[in-house]
């Protein structure tokens, strides 16, 4: 049972450049989340979305999208990179809404934008 | 705005010694309050997680203290070990809503 896997696992980019990350859970779980980790600030939410063709913005949206195609995949991406997007992303899964359903975290994506 | 307040944002402990940290948060209607451990290069996992009907929950050498009027809880770490060394989050949820708001994080360091 691999849980949540993200790909790429590291990646530099070029201002301006754009890419996707990719989420993959296996674990049929209806949330799925993305999130950024910066230094000193903690875990913020970028986008979310709480089934297969719903997404909403979270704390820190600008610059990002997001699409859940289908249930397990939830692909975050940058359209236009800038240094300011540099930081470790996590993709998160949860089966329920409701606070004994926990979040299931990926292992993360190393991005930095030069 | 800071949903959860997270102290101390480093720590440094003595093997054997208790760490504790605390997190603060403002809306009454948080309603799970997990905590999550994360290793460096890796995600946060799960670590223990309380309801507030309860005011304190222990899980081997993790404990959680849970202060509803002072809308405060902490995490306590019995006889900390070197393998404890990792970045602590707390969390708060409502029942009802669809996402986890964060705390900043606590980077624990116990010394042999």
């Amino acid at each position: 049972n691999a849980g949540v896997t993200q790909t790429p696992k590291f990646r530099v980019l070029k201002t301006g450049q754009s890419m996707t990350l990719l989420c993959a859970q296996d674990m049929n779980h209806e949330y799925m989340y993305w999130y950024r980790q910066d230094p000193g600030m903690g875990l913020r939410l970028i986008h979310y979305s709480v089934g297969e063709g719903t997404t909403a913005k979270g704390e820190v949206p600008d610059g990002y999208n997001v699409s859940r195609l289908k249930k397990q995949n939830f692909l975050l991406g940058l359209e236009s990179a800038a240094p300011s997007q540099t930081s470790v992303y996590f993709c998160a899964s949860r089966k329920h809404r409701g606070g004994d359903y926990g979040y299931t975290f990926g292992s993360g994506t190393r991005l930095t934008v030069v | 705005q800071q949903q959860v307040k997270q102290s101390p944002q480093s720590l440094i402990v003595q093997k054997g010694g208790i760490s504790i940290i605390n997190c603060a948060y403002e809306n009454t209607a948080f309603d799970y309050f997990p905590w999550y451990q994360q290793f460096p290069g890796k995600g946060p996992a799960l670590l223990i997680a309380i309801r507030p009907d309860v005011s304190e929950k222990k899980e081997g050498r993790f404990t959680i203290s849970f202060n509803k009027s002072a809308k405060q809880f902490s995490l306590h770490i019995m006889d900390s070990q070197p393998g404890d060394s990792a970045t602590y989050f707390c969390a708060a949820s409502i029942n009802t809503g669809n996402q986890f708001y964060f705390g900043t994080g606590t980077s624990l360091t116990v010394i042999p």
